[in-house]
């Protein structure tokens, strides 16, 4: 069954420093990945995707995530966070032309001054 | 720039209470999502509807009934609610299948006691 694990659920960094959120994936058929990010009280937004083709995706704010097939991986990383980075980020994936979108558990990220 | 809509924001129930979550969007997208959020469970899939007319199961649809109005409404309905229906309800909608993204509301957070 397809899974998307999250290990960290939080993750504490000090403001300018920076950070990795880590997202492995299970699926032995190609898949679709993705990053959501979710300010409090609000819904999810996409921060970015990988669906195929260049293995570095960057996406939306300053965040990047590197496609790791040998490794099952799909990590999402920033230089230099902000206060306003502070949020919880979900990692999700899907089966190639599926309607379901699995979610992994969640990393709340935490930037202090 | 409305998206999607959800109503109510908030709402208690007392178990064996019947209720419907509303969920609009106006971007003309096909298909419409219901996911359930629980602390350390991320989002999961509760039905979806690929294209007016249609609705199928996701992970979790024992309880709920869904149904597709029209292109721009799916709604929850929760029968007989339960403690264990507690939870924070978001829709979503996009054009097609995962390939797409999805956007999502801001939620409905429900609470049977």
């Amino acid at each position: 069954a397809q899974s998307v694990t999250q290990l960290d659920s939080q993750v504490p960094v000090f403001e300018e420093a920076p950070v990795e959120l880590r997202c492995n994936y299970s699926s032995s058929v190609s898949v679709y990945l993705f990053w959501y990010v979710q300010y409090p009280n609000q819904g999810l937004q996409l921060l970015l995707k990988y669906l195929s083709g260049s293995t570095l995706v960057k996406g939306i704010n300053g965040f990047e995530a590197e496609f790791n097939k040998s490794q099952t991986s799909f990590h999402l990383r920033k230089p230099s966070v902000h206060i306003s980075d502070t949020a919880e980020y979900f990692c999700a994936s899907s089966m190639d032309s599926s309607y379901k979108l699995i979610f992994g558990s969640g990393t709340r990220l935490l930037v202090r001054p | 720039n409305a998206g999607v809509t959800q109503t109510p924001k908030f709402q208690v129930l007392k178990t064996g209470q019947s209720m419907t979550l509303q969920c609009a969007q106006d971007m003309n997208h096909n298909s419409m999502y219901w996911y359930r959020q629980d602390p350390g469970m991320g989002l999961r899939l509760i039905y979806y509807s690929a294209s007016e007319g249609t609705t199928d199961k996701g992970e979790v649809p024992n309880g709920y009934n869904v149904s597709r109005l029209n292109k721009r409404e799916f709604s929850l309905r929760l029968e007989s609610a339960a403690p264990s229906q507690t939870s924070v309800y978001f829709c979503a909608s996009s054009e097609g299948d995962s390939y797409y993204g999805y956007t999502f509301g801001s939620g409905t957070r429900l609470t049977v006691v």
